[in-house]
């Protein structure tokens, strides 16, 4: 069985510093991840995924994650926050693998809440 | 217009009442999800669909049913609502192909009193 868990809930961060949110995975197999974000009274949006190719990916907006198989995590950061980033964020781990079954199934993590301050 | 659309966006039921939410999407994908989210809990899988013929339960899927009426179509039934389904409902599509990235529709907020 596949989870998601991210670290905090809740993150606040000043206007031109570093966005980091925590995403630890677990999965038994390759994983592909996605982060999503959810602007307010609005569905879930792709940033990025990994899917085994290059570990460090780009996303839109700015955003970028690092897929870490020691240290089981895929964090995303931004080198400096704006304020139309405050959303909130999903880690999400697919049940698909590289050469494996797929069944598109998405486990997500609780969610971060990205508050940007003036 | 939208890839993913659901109707109603916002709903107010009562308790024992049976609805239904709508999800059409013009993408011509063969997957569709619907999931719930809470505050605090993320989104979980109620259910999931490969095509029309093929329905499947996710991880919360009691108290919920489901209908594929076409490719496009997907609609979620709560028989008798409940309080504890008041929630935020996503439908979700992919192409069930290569990296499985999923396209969600804007949401329904629906109140069960």
């Amino acid at each position: 069985a596949q989870s998601v868990t991210q670290l905090g809930s809740h993150v606040s961060v000043s206007e031109g510093a570093l966005v980091l949110l925590r995403c630890n995975y677990s999965s038994s197999v390759p994983p592909y991840l996605f982060w999503y974000v959810q602007y307010p009274n609005q569905g879930l949006q792709l940033l990025l995924k990994y899917t085994s190719a290059a570990t460090l990916v780009k996303g839109i907006n700015g955003f970028e994650a690092e897929f870490k198989k020691s240290e089981t995590s895929f964090h995303l950061t931004k080198p400096s926050a704006h304020m139309r980033d405050a959303a909130e964020y999903f880690c999400a781990v697919s049940d698909s693998s590289a050469g494996g079954t797929s069944y598109g199934k998405l486990t997500f993590g609780q969610g971060t809440i990205l508050t940007v301050h003036p | 217009d939208a890839d993913v659309t659901q109707t109603p966006r916002n709903r107010i039921t009562k308790t024992g009442k049976r609805i239904m939410l709508e999800c059409s999407q013009t993408k011509g994908h063969d997957r569709m999800y619907w999931y719930r989210q809470d505050p605090g809990l993320g989104l979980r899988l109620i259910y999931y669909s490969f095509d029309v013929k093929d329905i499947n339960k996710g991880e919360i899927s009691d108290g919920y049913s489901v209908s594929r009426q076409a490719q496009a179509k997907f609609s979620l039934s709560l028989e008798s609502a409940i309080p504890n389904q008041t929630a935020l409902y996503f439908c979700a599509t992919s192409s069930g192909q290569g990296t499985e990235t999923q396209y969600f529709g804007p949401g329904t907020r629906l109140l069960v009193l």
